[in-house]
């Protein structure tokens, strides 16, 4: 089957780094997209990776390993209103989207 | 950038009728647009596929006379939710992508629809 596995919850300080990690079991693969959403709104998109590293994006930073089904996000000077879930979503065969719950972050002052 | 234009943002209907959202891409032609429902804490649930010009492709489990889509342009997709109950409220979003099969997605702002 396909499934996403990340953190329900993390807390950070404001100021600080925070890594978000996900696994991941697809059926194939076509990348994997880190979406950011504020509670009651939308995602938004916030990277893909569709080959192994690390690809930087600002404060943002998202890295991958295909072989081992695995990426993070690194939010780096954590801002208060990087509070939010972090949605990380891989692409199966069939280019769609996997869904997982997402991780919930909340940054303390 | 790539915006989703979802209208609208909070609707409220009586049990027994019907809503429709719109979702626009404003400055792209999206051929394929896509609708998601989200309860609350919950990961999105992809619920069909909207191609333009042509009927719409339902996941198993979604209701497809229930919840009409309608994606008459290029850059207008419409969901329908007919004869709506109370466990029809939901947060609905639409989304688009305006290049190949791994382009990033854009959502629209999702509306909240609450059913009496």
């Amino acid at each position: 089957g396909q499934n996403i596995d990340q953190p329900t919850e993390m807390t950070a300080t404001e100021g600080a780094i925070v890594q978000i990690n996900c696994t991941y079991q697809t059926s194939g693969f076509n990348g994997l997209f880190w979406y950011q959403q504020h509670a009651g709104e939308a995602p938004t998109f916030l990277s893909y990776n569709v080959l192994d590293g690390l690809e930087e994006k600002g404060r943002f930073s998202s890295f991958l390993s295909r072989s081992k089904g695995y990426s993070y996000l690194l939010l780096k000077e954590l801002q208060m209103k990087d509070s939010a879930s972090y949605l990380c979503a891989p692409m199966d065969s069939n280019y769609q989207l996997i869904w997982g719950a997402g991780t919930k972050l909340i940054i303390k002052p | 950038g790539a915006v989703v234009s979802q209208h609208p943002s909070r609707v409220i209907c009586k049990s027994g009728t019907s809503v429709k959202i719109e979702c626009r891409s404003l400055d792209f032609q999206a051929t394929t647009m896509f609708w998601y429902r989200q309860f609350p804490k919950k990961s999105l649930m992809l619920m069909a596929t909207s191609n333009e010009g042509s009927k719409a492709t339902y996941e198993q489990g979604v209701e497809k006379d229930k919840f009409l889509i309608n994606h008459a342009s290029l850059t207008l997709s419409t969901l329908t939710v007919t004869s709506a109950h109370p466990e029809d409220s939901s947060f609905y979003i639409c989304s688009a992508s305006y290049g190949g099969d791994n382009s990033p997605l854009h959502f629209g702002n999702g509306t909240r629809l609450t059913v009496t």
